[in-house]
C-alpha cells in the first residue's frame, strides 16, 4: 500500500465551478499537509499547508485535514481556467521528507 | 516563498556522455536540498537528500554512482547524470529546504533528453 493516494484523474469541470481534491494516507504519523500546483513542465508551487487537522481558507482556497479518516481535502471555489494544471497533496511526519501523492490534473473549460 | 533556480532548463545529450545539472536556492540559505525525478503524467518520485557538506542520502533504487550529488554550499547543489542512456530522460526537479516543517520550494525542473 502506497503512503499517500491520490485520484490522478483527469478531472475536467466548467469555469465556476467548485472543485474538490482529496488524498487518503496510511501513517497516522504525518502531521504536515501540503497542497502543490504544478503546472505543465514546471516545477510544483506551495499552495497551502496544514498543520494537523482543521481548516485552513487562503482566498477561493481550502484545505481540510480530517486525522481521524487520514484524509485531506483541496477546495476550489469559483474555477478559473489559469487553476488548470495538476495538483499534488505531501504530507510530512516531521521535517522536509515529504511523501507526495501522485497528482490530480484538472482542466477548468471556460 | 523563497526562489529557487535551475539550469539548464532543458538538455540534450547523447548516450555515454555525463550531464550536469544546478540547483540554486537565490535568497536564503538552504541546509538541506532534494532531488526529484518526474515521468510524464507521474508523481515526483524523492532520489537523494543533500545536506551541505556532507554526503547525500539515496533512496532504494537509486544508484549513487551513476547520480553523483554535490551539496557544497547552503546555495548550491549540483546533480551530475553520468554515462547517460535514454532510460535517464525524464523531468528532474530539484527542491530546497527552508526552516519550517512544510516548507520546500521547489525549482522549475531540467528536461533531460538522452539520444
Amino acid at each position: 500500500q502506497k503512503e499517500v493516494e491520490q485520484d490522478p484523474g483527469p478531472l475536467s469541470v466548467p469555469e465556476g465551478a467548485i472543485v474538490s481534491l482529496n488524498c487518503t494516507y496510511s501513517n497516522s504519523a504525518f502531521q504536515y499537509f501540503m497542497w502543490y500546483r504544478q503546472y505543465s513542465r514546471k516545477g510544483p508551487e506551495l499552495l497551502m499547508y496544514t498543520y494537523s487537522s482543521g481548516n485552513k481558507e487562503d482566498g477561493r482556497f481550502t484545505a481540510q485535514v480530517d486525522k481521524s479518516s487520514k484524509y485531506i481535502s483541496l477546495f476550489i471555489r469559483d474555477s478559473q481556467p489559469s487553476d488548470s494544471a495538476t495538483y499534488l497533496c505531501a504530507m510530512s511526519v516531521y521535517g522536509n521528507q515529504f511523501y507526495f501523492g501522485t497528482g490530480t490534473s484538472l482542466t477548468v473549460i471556460p | 516563498g523563497a526562489v529557487v533556480s535551475q539550469h539548464p532548463s532543458r538538455v540534450i545529450c547523447k548516450s555515454g556522455t555525463s550531464v550536469k545539472i544546478e540547483c540554486r536556492s537565490l535568497d536564503f540559505q538552504a541546509t538541506t536540498m532534494f532531488w526529484y525525478r518526474q515521468f510524464p503524467k507521474q508523481s515526483l518520485m524523492l532520489m537523494a537528500t543533500s545536506n551541505e557538506g556532507s554526503k547525500a542520502t539515496y533512496e532504494q533504487g537509486v544508484e549513487k554512482d551513476k547520480f553523483l550529488i554535490n551539496h557544497a554550499s547552503l546555495t548550491l547543489s549540483t546533480l551530475t547524470v553520468t554515462s547517460a542512456h535514454p532510460e535517464d530522460s525524464s523531468f528532474y526537479i530539484c527542491s530546497a529546504g527552508g526552516q519550517g516543517n512544510y516548507e520546500q520550494y521547489f525549482g522549475p525542473g531540467t528536461r533531460l533528453t538522452v539520444t
